[in-house]
């Protein structure tokens, strides 16, 4: 299964765009990239996904590479909420479970 | 509110004996999935229900065992507990099983087990 590749920590300043980037050079064709957070011990919360083309809703804009090996998901005005650990994942075709990596962990300061 | 269900939210036992978690997915998701937290460890996928069925296995020991009832919701039964099994448990669900892999999971806030 495809892994990621995710710096362990950024800093962001609040209002600034938070743009977090992932590397996915094994992805296959048919694989989805996935963007979570987690925030302190919460339950993992959904932010975003796609397959090739880049996508945006409420929360966040995801970019993928033309030859999909790196995707950056993008925060266009962080808050001090957003502080939180980003998982970039993708998502694994043949059995669909979803396996986490170490993420990035986004401080967002004042 | 991801809709997903949890309990119990804390639950604190001793090394040895034997303890169930359960889930309850959101309304219309066939798929159920269970993660556990460890502080050292982040977070490690254990095993996959679809429609009552096993789908995929994780990192579950054999002392872990879960299943997935008729009404759909699941339960994560872990025994002979030891002090190492303290962690985060999460369970999360999505539509869809082998396919599509378009569905996104979505989390319960976990259960915290305490093994002392």
């Amino acid at each position: 299964d495809a892994k990621t590749t995710q710096p362990p920590s950024m800093d962001c300043a609040e209002g600034r765009a938070a743009n977090l980037p992932c590397n996915h050079s094994t992805i296959s064709g048919n694989e989805y990239v996935y963007w979570y957070r987690q925030i302190h011990s919460q339950g993992p919360q959904y932010i975003i996904h796609g397959l090739k083309n880049n996508e945006t809703n409420e929360m966040a804009s995801l970019i993928i590479t033309e030859d999909r090996k790196s995707s950056t998901l993008i925060l266009p005005h962080a808050t001090l909420r957003d502080t939180a650990v980003y998982y970039c994942i993708v998502r694994v075709a043949v059995n669909n479970d979803m396996r986490f990596g170490a993420g990035t962990r986004l401080t967002v300061k004042p | 509110d991801s809709g997903v269900t949890q309990t119990p939210k804390h639950l604190i036992t001793a090394t040895g004996q034997r303890v169930t978690l359960r889930c309850s997915p959101r309304s219309g998701d066939l798929s159920v999935y269970w993660y556990q937290q460890s502080l050292d460890q982040g977070l490690q996928f254990l095993i996959q229900y679809y429609n009552g069925e096993e789908r995929a296995k994780g990192n579950i020991l054999e002392r872990f065992s879960a299943q997935q009832f008729p009404d759909l919701h699941s339960e994560l039964n872990l025994s002979s507990l030891e002090l190492g099994d303290s962690a985060l448990y999460f369970c999360a669900s999505s539509v869809g099983s082998t396919a599509p892999t378009n569905s996104p999971l979505h989390f319960g806030n976990g259960t915290r087990l305490t093994v002392t």
